[in-house]
């Protein structure tokens, strides 16, 4: 069975510097997508970056990148600048392509000193 | 209003009472979700429907029950209410998606917060 891993299950960083969120996760398949969900104090889920795993290049948006090493099976998360507004519980999750089912890592709260 | 929505977004019940959390999505999406989030647990599936009529079991479906006679409509019933059942629930729906490999996004609603006193 796929399983998804957040050892930090909390974080701080100082506002406009960069943290790395870690993920390992635990798979035999070959093909699959990962994900790293934001959910801030309103528990909205929302999605912040999402990797395909046939894709050597890693995800971008923003201030928010992957390093995916597939061969590890780790996926951080980087949050450059980081700010105020970045302060959330934040997931790591997976899928894999042949699957209905998103599994879930058990989260790290990250907090933003000011 | 489009979206994912979910009532209540409070409820208080009582040890052995029936309740009912609903769901509402507004994209005829195909594919619709229930998980529970604990503290220490992240999100787990609870149940899944494919399509109306078709729903299946997921990470922790005892206690739960689910209908989909409607695609836009997924409520999750507790038919006995328990303490260990206190939670936040969120929703979720998606698109069937097109091919075994496509990329589909998941959207989720605002969750419920539900207390078993």
């Amino acid at each position: 069975a796929q399983t998804v891993t957040q050892s930090q299950p909390e974080m701080s960083v100082q506002e406009a510097e960069t943290v790395t969120l870690s993920c390992t996760y635990d798979t035999s398949e070959s093909d699959y997508y990962l994900f790293w969900y934001k959910q801030p104090p309103s528990r909205q889920m929302i999605l912040v970056i999402r990797q395909e795993a046939y894709k050597q290049q890693n995800a971008t948006e923003n201030r928010f990148s992957v390093n995916f090493q597939k061969a590890a099976k780790s996926f951080s998360l980087k949050i450059s600048d980081s700010q105020l507004g970045d302060a959330a519980m934040y997931f790591c999750a997976y899928r894999s392509a042949g699957d209905d089912k998103i599994i879930f890592g058990k989260g790290t709260r990250l907090h933003i000193l000011p | 209003d489009a979206g994912i929505t979910q009532s209540p977004r409070y409820k208080i019940t009582e040890t052995g009472r029936q309740v009912t959390l609903m769901c509402h999505q507004t994209w005829s999406h195909s594919y619709m979700f229930w998980y529970r989030q604990d503290l220490g647990h992240g999100l787990r599936l609870i149940y899944y429907s494919a399509a109306a009529d078709i729903t299946d079991k997921g990470e922790v479906p005892d206690g739960y029950v689910v209908s989909r006679s409607k695609t836009e409509n997924f409520p999750l019933t507790l038919e006995s209410a328990t303490r260990s059942q206190t939670s936040v629930y969120f929703c979720a729906s998606r698109t069937q998606g097109e091919g075994l490999s496509a990329y589909y996004e998941q959207y989720f609603g605002p969750g419920t917060r539900l207390t078993v006193t």
